[in-house]
């Protein structure tokens, strides 16, 4: 079974920093791209962020391109999103999503982690 | 950027009925498509792919169609189990990959 676990959310001030992470398991992790999907309270869904197979191949929103930075280690089976210079607008639930293969549709979510943004 | 438009943003219907979805792609995305549906305090879960490939264990009451720019979900008989959001996303030209805005089926 598919089982994909976020951590790292919680209160951070303006300006602040958090650290996501996605632990993975009953799928050979290394071998698909994962992605960062995230949802504003009482809004719809937008992506953030994706990373290849190997970790090459990182891409991003333009609204967090500079800001956030995705890896991932396939030793530990577990993707990151590191977060810096959070702004309010990135109140969200954050997503770790698992892509079908490499750039086609996503298939599994995990139940996501709460990042609020705050003074 | 592919922009996705869902219509309508809310669908009022009786259990028992049939409820149809509406998402247009701002350009062509061949069959690139996905549907999923969001139920209050859960995650996503992909129900339909391809534009018409039923997901593992997604009843046949759901069905997809459509290619090129215009694509339907249909629910042929909702179940109390089925009211909840609904979103289509693109996966042909990214990134990013697009999500349209959601359509809310709610109880009538």
């Amino acid at each position: 079974e598919v089982r994909l676990v976020e951590s790292g959310g919680g209160l951070v001030q303006p300006g602040g920093s958090l650290r996501l992470s996605c632990s993975a398991s009953g799928f050979i992790f290394s071998n698909y791209a994962m992605h960062w999907v995230r949802q504003a309270p009482g809004k719809g869904l937008e992506f953030v962020s994706a990373i290849g197979s190997s970790g090459g191949g990182t891409f991003y929103a333009d609204s967090v391109k500079g800001r956030f930075i995705i890896s991932r280690d396939n030793s530990k089976n577990t993707l990151y999103l590191q977060t810096s210079s959070l702004r309010a607008e990135d109140t969200a639930v954050y997503y770790c999503v698992k892509d079908f293969n490499s750039w086609h549709h996503f298939d599994y979510w995990g139940q996501g982690t709460l990042v609020t943004v705050s003074s | 950027e592919i922009v996705m438009t869902q219509s309508p943003a809310t669908l009022s219907v009786s259990p028992g009925e049939r409820a149809t979805l509406s998402c247009r792609a701002s350009q062509s995305i061949n069959s690139n498509l996905a549907w999923f549906q969001q139920k209050p305090g859960q995650a996503p879960r992909l129900l339909i792919h391809g534009a018409s490939t039923r997901a593992t264990g997604v009843p046949a009451r759901f069905g997809g169609s459509g290619s090129g720019t215009e694509f339907t979900l249909t629910i042929s008989s909702l179940q109390s189990e089925d009211f909840a959001v609904y979103y289509c996303q693109q996966y042909y030209n990214w990134p990013p990959w697009t999500f349209g805005q959601g359509t809310k089926v709610e109880i009538k």
